[in-house]
């Protein structure tokens, strides 16, 4: 079955604790991505990978980091989480053919708190 | 910047009635749209998705949205909601980049559909 599987689900942590929240597709899909969804805010983009070792900023990055060593993983990582990065969280990807996306296939989410 | 605007926040219908989201998307050459639908504690789920061709596109669950590129305008319809409907919708937009890599989806800000019995 065609999916992205984000671990954990569920996450609170304390403020300054790192943490990575794992994103792991089956579709051997080129591009990936992480968003934030916040209310009234929709869906933000933080960071987008075009292919393995190929990362690049989206709306949102700072205070994450991501890494694109393997085509099917693009874990997130907190280094140094603040309360303001409480919010829920959801792996996408893609097709993503050169100069175009196709549909988006997104994750279960993991809503973090920081505390 | 590119954006996409979801005008109505939250919906309210009764069951039966018929539905019709806005959205609009700001100027960025060639796009693909896409409706997305989160229904309570899930991940979204694509509803619909236009790329090119008719510009009346069909999806599941009885939605369908018609793309408007004079009015830069996707916009999804329902004749007749059910109260499984309830849920979120997001509208997104992926603005083809002129450097020929793949560009990002942006998404409107969502409208919540409460559907009554």
């Amino acid at each position: 079955e065609a999916q992205v599987t984000q671990n954990p689900r569920y996450l609170i942590t304390v403020t300054g604790k790192k943490l990575t929240v794992t994103c792991s597709q089956n579709m051997n899909h080129e591009y990936m991505s992480w968003y934030r969804q916040d209310p009234g805010l929709g869906l933000r983009q933080i960071y987008y990978s075009m292919n393995v070792e190929v990362t690049d900023k989206g709306d949102v990055p700072e205070g994450y980091k991501v890494s694109r060593k393997e085509k099917r993983n693009f874990p997130l990582i907190l280094e140094s989480p603040s309360p303001n990065q409480t919010s829920l969280y959801f792996c996408a990807s893609s097709l993503g053919p050169r100069g175009a996306l196709t549909e988006a296939f997104f994750g279960q989410g993991t809503r973090l708190t920081v505390v | 910047a590119q954006s996409v605007s979801q005008h109505n926040h939250h919906v309210i219908l009764s069951e039966a009635a018929s539905l019709e989201l806005g959205c609009n998307y700001s100027y960025g050459g060639t796009v693909n749209l896409f409706w997305y639908v989160q229904y309570p504690g899930q991940h979204l789920q694509l509803l619909l998705k236009y790329f090119s061709g008719d510009p009346l596109v069909k999806g599941i669950k009885g939605f369908e949205a018609e793309f408007i590129k004079s009015k830069f305008s996707f916009n999804l319809r329902k004749p007749s909601v059910q109260w499984s409907d309830t849920a979120e919708y997001f509208c997104a937009v992926n603005y083809h980049g002129n450097s020929g890599t793949a560009s990002k989806l942006t998404f409107g800000t969502g409208t919540r559909l409460q559907v009554t019995l």
